[in-house]
């Protein structure tokens, strides 16, 4: 079967804009999470939502990162006034009820110039 | 201190030789423990998962936990080139998985 989709691939804005990354996951999955990994910091959570429960955002760096997941499935990760030390690969994992095993989408690159 | 510590690599080993990697974490609290491999330019991909202590097993890759030791460890038996890669350990704590940074694997020809 299909697995967690991202997108865009790549992303190149300019300090100070906003972008958009998207998350599909696994068809049937009930958590989701982001992660974001860079050079410097290796692989950090981000957030979670599982099924309509309240989203755990403990991992979010500043308040200009948000996410929301609409119909308990696709989700979008926010981040507003973008700066470079927000340059990094943004991951997007899946995992189904009862599982703890999370897979990994492809991921989005996001460089900020 | 991290979570999640990795001996820090590079680790280099002839085609056909075994693999040793080794994770120590410190959260007493995590109970699920997870290898991923992660090829230059690509996202992680899940190759073993483990829960209880002892050893387990798949294919070429053995797991081993040791909860008491706080260690995790994996074995790449009979490792072949496309094994070269870096191996993430992580731990799970309330759902969010805890990343070590990485032992960089490369397999001699």
């Amino acid at each position: 079967g299909a697995g967690v989709s991202q997108s865009p691939s790549n992303k190149v804005t300019e300090k100070g804009k906003d972008v958009e990354l998207r998350c599909d996951p696994i068809s049937g999955h009930t958590a989701l999470y982001w992660y974001r990994q860079s050079l410097g910091q290796g692989l950090e959570f981000l957030i979670y939502f599982q099924g309509n429960s309240a989203p755990d955002k403990s991992g979010l760096p500043s308040d200009r990162f948000s996410a929301e997941r609409t119909g308990g499935s696709v989700s979008t990760l926010t981040i507003q006034r973008t700066q470079q030390e927000d340059s990094a690969v943004y991951l997007c994992a899946s995992s189904s009820l009862g599982k703890y095993e999370q897979y990994f989408g492809p991921g989005t690159r996001l460089t900020v110039t | 201190q991290k979570e999640v510590e990795q001996n820090s690599g590079p680790l280099s080993v002839p085609e056909g030789a075994i693999a040793s990697l080794n994770c120590t974490y410190s959260d007493r609290g995590s109970q699920s423990f997870f290898w991923y491999r992660q090829y230059s330019g690509k996202s992680p991909e899940l190759i073993m998962s483990i829960y209880s202590n002892g050893d387990k097993e798949d294919g070429r890759f053995t797991a081993q936990l040791n909860k008491a030791s706080q260690y995790v460890s994996l074995l790449i038996r009979d490792s072949q080139p496309s094994d070269s890669a870096t191996y993430l350990c992580a731990a799970m704590g309330d759902y969010k998985l805890s990343f070590g940074a990485g032992t960089t694997v490369t397999v001699r020809a």
